[in-house]
């Protein structure tokens, strides 16, 4: 069965420092990963995913996450945050070796909160 | 390109009563995936829908039950409503065989049993 863990509940940062938020996976083969942003009372927004390649991947609004498969870790990082990232986010893993559907995991979520 | 639209935004029901929630896909997707968020949770799987059948189902109860039309725009229906279903229930949509690319989410539907 595929999970996803997101130690921390709430990470605080000041503005302009730089920002990571952590998520380790557990899947039977070579994941696809996933993050997403959710603000107040909305949906989720698809920031980046790592399919295969580089283990450096970019995304929307200057985010990155860097897959790591020995510590089986795709932690979440900004190199200068801003109040405007205060958010929940969300780490999400699928399995590709489970067939016939395409489910996608949600870790529990990390509440980012920039501090001015 | 449109997004996914979900309707109604919020709903109040009464234990025991049935919903039905409506989710239109973005334009293009063909396939549909239902999530329940409780609050402060993350996102639980409930099912997806492929070309009208369901082809995928995570741990909740049969009277949790969807359709999917052929515009692929989906339904989702609870009946004998409990106090715990009380949550945010998310629709969003995917190419068939692209799931990697990652969902695209509703705005969600805010239901309330009291």
């Amino acid at each position: 069965a595929q999970s996803v863990a997101q130690p921390e509940d709430q990470v605080n940062v000041a503005e302009g420092n730089p920002l990571t938020v952590k998520c380790t996976y557990s899947v039977s083969g070579n994941p696809y990963l996933f993050w997403y942003v959710q603000y107040p009372n909305r949906g989720l927004q698809f920031l980046l995913k790592y399919i295969t390649g580089d283990n450096l991947v970019k995304g929307s609004y200057g985010f990155e996450a860097e897959f790591n498969k020995s510590q089986t870790s795709f932690h979440l990082k900004k190199p200068s945050a801003l109040v405007s990232d205060s958010a929940l986010y969300f780490c999400a893993v699928r399995d590709p070796l489970v067939g016939g559907y395409q489910k996608v995991t949600f870790g529990t979520g990390t509440k980012l909160q920039v501090i001015p | 390109e449109t997004g996914v639209t979900q309707s109604p935004t919020h709903l109040i029901k009464t234990r025991g009563q049935q919903v039905t929630l409506r989710c239109s896909s973005q334009s293009g997707h063909n396939t549909v995936s239902w999530y329940q968020q409780a609050l402060g949770q993350g996102p639980q799987f409930i099912f997806q829908y492929y070309r009208e059948e369901e082809n995928g189902r995570g741990n909740f109860p049969p009277r949790f039950s969807g359709l999917q039309f052929p515009n692929y725009s989906s339904e989702l229906n609870v009946n004998a409503l409990e106090l715990d279903d009380s949550a945010l229930y998310l629709c969003a949509s995917s190419p068939r065989g692209q799931g990697h690319h990652g969902y695209t989410f509703g705005s969600g539907t805010r239901l309330t049993v009291v």
